[in-house]
């Protein structure tokens, strides 16, 4: 069955730290690669999403992930944290070809702390 | 613009109830998707929608059924209500039914007693 796994749970990070989470998906073909953000209190909104092109994909608030086909891998990455980043991370999947086109997998979620 | 929205926020049910959720997606939008979200887990989808038709099913049992409406508009019905259905009720909605980033409302937290 197509999933995707996030690595981490739970990550806590001073501020000015950098940050990178994980996330893999298990299908063997074309997929769209989005990357959700919860903060407190607040709907999942979306951060960056990767259809095709450049596998770098820049998104907002300064976030950026990278898509290496090989590794099925679409890992999140922030140079430098703030305090209001403190949120829950969802990594998600189309594959193309579903028969659920509108179908969005979703990892378990990462929930990111980080300390002033 | 207004984004996804969803009513009620909050809803209380007994065991065995029938419950109906509501979302209105953006404008101009024209398909709905529904997520079930368990504490602690990530969103797990239930149905999606375009113009009035159902275009994808996840592994939910048939007491969850959905429609759309001609404004696009859209209900989920969960009948014969378990312990086990308490959860926040996602409805996201995306410009068609292709692969399409999908924009969430606030959604509804069922507790079932």
């Amino acid at each position: 069955a197509q999933s995707v796994s996030q690595h981490n749970h739970h990550v806590i990070l001073s501020e000015a730290a950098s940050l990178e989470l994980g996330c893999n998906y298990s299908y063997g073909g074309t997929v769209n690669l989005f990357w959700y953000v919860q903060y407190p209190g607040q709907h999942l909104q979306l951060l960056l999403k990767y259809f095709s092109g450049d596998p770098l994909v820049k998104g907002i608030k300064g976030f950026e992930a990278e898509f290496i086909k090989s590794k099925f891998s679409f890992n999140l990455r922030k140079p430098s944290v703030q305090w209001s980043d403190t949120a829950e991370y969802f990594c998600a999947v189309i594959p193309y070809g579903s028969s659920n086109t509108g179908k969005l997998i979703f990892g378990q979620g990462t929930t990111l702390q980080v300390k002033p | 613009d207004a984004g996804v929205t969803q009513s009620p926020t909050h809803l209380i049910k007994t065991r065995g109830q029938h419950v109906t959720l509501r979302c209105s997606p953006i404008s101009g939008h024209k398909s709905v998707s529904w997520y079930q979200q368990v504490l602690g887990q990530g969103p797990q989808f239930i149905f999606q929608y375009y113009e009035k038709e159902e275009r994808g099913r996840g592994n939910f049992p048939d007491r969850f059924s959905a429609r759309q409406f001609p404004n696009y508009s859209s209900e989920l019905n969960v009948n014969a209500l378990l312990l086990g259905d308490s959860a926040l009720y996602l409805c996201a909605s995306s410009l068609t039914a292709t692969p399409y980033e999908q924009y969430f409302g606030p959604g509804t937290r069922l507790t079932v007693t």
